[in-house]
């Protein structure tokens, strides 16, 4: 997964609870991704980071912050979990600018009960 | 677009045979494509891409052409093997923009 880890892999929380998700790389990449996959909807982008503390939104942000406090880490908060966040979660990084030859984490999976 | 779930679009081959896996893009604006798999319960794996530069880009036993004519790339697999069976989508980037955007999957399953 060119050297890309998420954590946790799996996790299940209750409606309302804050929840962070966290990507990690050693690539030393410049860009950073967070998507979600849903049956129906394929990959959809929700943030992404061209630098350390440059973020921008992406297509469905609603709900959700990061941050990007240092190169390798790029975290995804939902404040207050709902049940429309239940879904998969994974990372992406790219050393290459206009989102070229994006790599992708192994993913998390996020049940909100 | 679907690329994951139950009305993904299915092809089903014979293990030795050619695949050709269909995708089709709406932006004339879109200069760079690129290929992922995805095998279940994985982040999906780059294949290859394209720039819209070039018609034709082969990898080892993938061969992408690009038809910018009618706004369509393929991926296409030589000797298909168990291994290849999963979910294929196509992403396209809009000339200027940071991001990419995925189009629907293709299930790929392979007969023995």
């Amino acid at each position: 997964d060119a050297g890309i880890t998420q954590s946790p892999r799996h996790k299940v929380t209750e409606t309302g609870t804050p929840v962070t998700l966290r990507c990690h790389q050693t690539e030393n990449h410049r860009y950073m991704y967070w998507y979600r996959q849903d049956p129906g909807h394929g990959l959809r982008l929700i943030h992404y980071s061209y630098g350390v503390k440059d973020t921008d939104k992406g297509e469905v942000s609603d709900g959700y912050s990061v941050s990007r406090s240092k190169t390798e880490d790029f975290l995804l908060t939902l404040e207050s979990a709902t049940s429309s966040q239940t879904s998969v979660y994974f990372c992406a990084i790219s050393e290459s600018q206009g989102g070229h030859e994006q790599y992708f984490g192994p993913g998390t999976r996020l049940t909100v009960t | 677009g679907e690329s994951v779930g139950l009305h993904l679009p299915t092809l089903s081959v014979q293990e030795g045979d050619n695949s050709i896996i269909n995708c089709a893009y709406s932006n004339s604006a879109s200069d760079y494509f690129i290929w992922y798999k995805q095998e279940s319960g994985k982040g999906p794996q780059f294949i290859i891409d394209i720039r819209s530069n070039m018609d034709k880009r082969q990898g080892q036993r993938v061969t992408v052409l690009l038809n910018k004519t009618v706004k369509h790339l393929s991926l296409q697999i030589a000797a298909t093997q168990p291994g290849d069976s999963a979910v294929y989508f196509c992403a396209e980037n809009i000339q200027g923009a940071q991001k990419l955007v995925f189009g629907q999957g293709t299930r790929l399953t392979i007969n023995p």
